[in-house]
C-alpha cells in the first residue's frame, strides 16, 4: 500500500535552515512526490515536483530558499533562511491508483 | 495565468444538500483532470477523488461514494462537487485542484461547508 510518512512537527530559528522529510512506504521508493505549503488559515499552495533522482521543479514565484532533493525512499524540502511567514503545514503528495497526501509536518519558526 | 475560482461559504441544515463549483481559467479546461479535497477542522488534507474532464468519468475515493457527485460543465470550464444528506461531519473546507504528474499543480480557494441545526 502506498503511504507517505511526514514527522507532525518541526521547529527552527528565524534565518536557520530546515530540512522537512517524507517517506514513501515500501517498494515505493522510485516515486515522485509534490510538496505544498498550507500558511495558517489560508489554502494550500504548490511548492515543487520532486523526483527520486533529486531533480525538482518549482511553482511560479517559489523563492530560491525552497529546494529539494531525494535519498532512496525519502524525499526532502530545505527551506534555507527561514522566514516567519515560512511558518506553515507542508505536505507531501503522490499518485498511486489515486492521490495519496502525507499527514503534513507543521513547522514552527522560532 | 491558471486560477481556479470556487463558490462562497455554505451553512446547511443536516439533511440538505450543497453545491460547490470551481470555475478554471487560464488554461484549457480538458487538459487535466480535476480533483476535490477535503480539509476537516483542524485536519490534514483528504484527496476525495478526481474527474476527467475529458470524458466527465468521475473516480470517487474510499469513504466518498454514495452521497457525493463530481460534475463538469466544459462550456464553462467549471467542476462541481454535490454533497446530499448533509452530516454535522461534513464540516469542512472543499478544495478543487488539479494534480498532473508533470505541470505545477494549481489549487482553488476553498469552500467552507458548515452544517449545523
Amino acid at each position: 500500500q502506498l503511504v507517505l510518512t511526514q514527522s507532525p512537527s518541526a521547529s527552527a530559528s528565524l534565518g536557520a535552515s530546515v530540512k522537512l522529510t517524507c517517506t514513501l512506504s515500501s517498494g515505493h521508493s522510485s516515486y515522485a512526490i509534490a510538496w505544498h505549503q498550507q500558511q495558517p488559515e489560508k489554502g494550500p499552495r504548490y511548492l515543487m515536483k520532486l523526483n527520486s533522482d533529486g531533480s525538482h521543479s518549482k511553482g511560479d514565484g517559489i523563492p530560491d530558499r525552497f529546494s529539494g532533493s531525494s535519498s532512496g525512499a525519502e524525499r526532502y524540502l530545505t527551506i534555507s533562511s527561514l522566514q516567519s511567514e515560512d511558518e506553515a503545514d507542508y505536505y507531501c503528495q503522490t499518485w498511486g491508483t489515486g492521490v495519496v497526501f502525507g499527514g503534513g509536518t507543521k513547522l514552527t519558526v522560532l | 495565468q491558471v486560477q481556479l475560482v470556487q463558490s462562497g461559504s455554505e451553512l446547511k441544515k443536516p439533511g440538505a444538500s450543497v453545491k460547490v463549483s470551481c470555475k478554471a481559467s487560464g488554461y484549457t479546461f480538458t487538459s487535466y483532470a480535476m480533483n476535490w479535497v477535503r480539509q476537516a477542522p483542524g485536519q490534514g488534507l483528504e484527496w476525495m477523488g478526481w474527474i476527467n474532464t475529458n470524458t466527465g468519468n468521475p473516480t470517487y475515493a474510499q469513504g466518498f461514494t454514495g452521497r457525493f457527485v463530481f460534475s463538469l460543465d466544459t462550456s464553462v470550464s467549471t467542476a462541481y462537487l454535490q454533497i446530499s444528506s448533509l452530516k454535522a461531519e461534513d464540516t469542512a473546507v472543499y478544495y478543487c485542484a488539479t494534480f498532473d504528474p508533470v505541470v505545477p499543480d494549481y489549487w482553488g480557494q476553498g469552500t467552507l461547508v458548515t452544517v449545523s441545526s
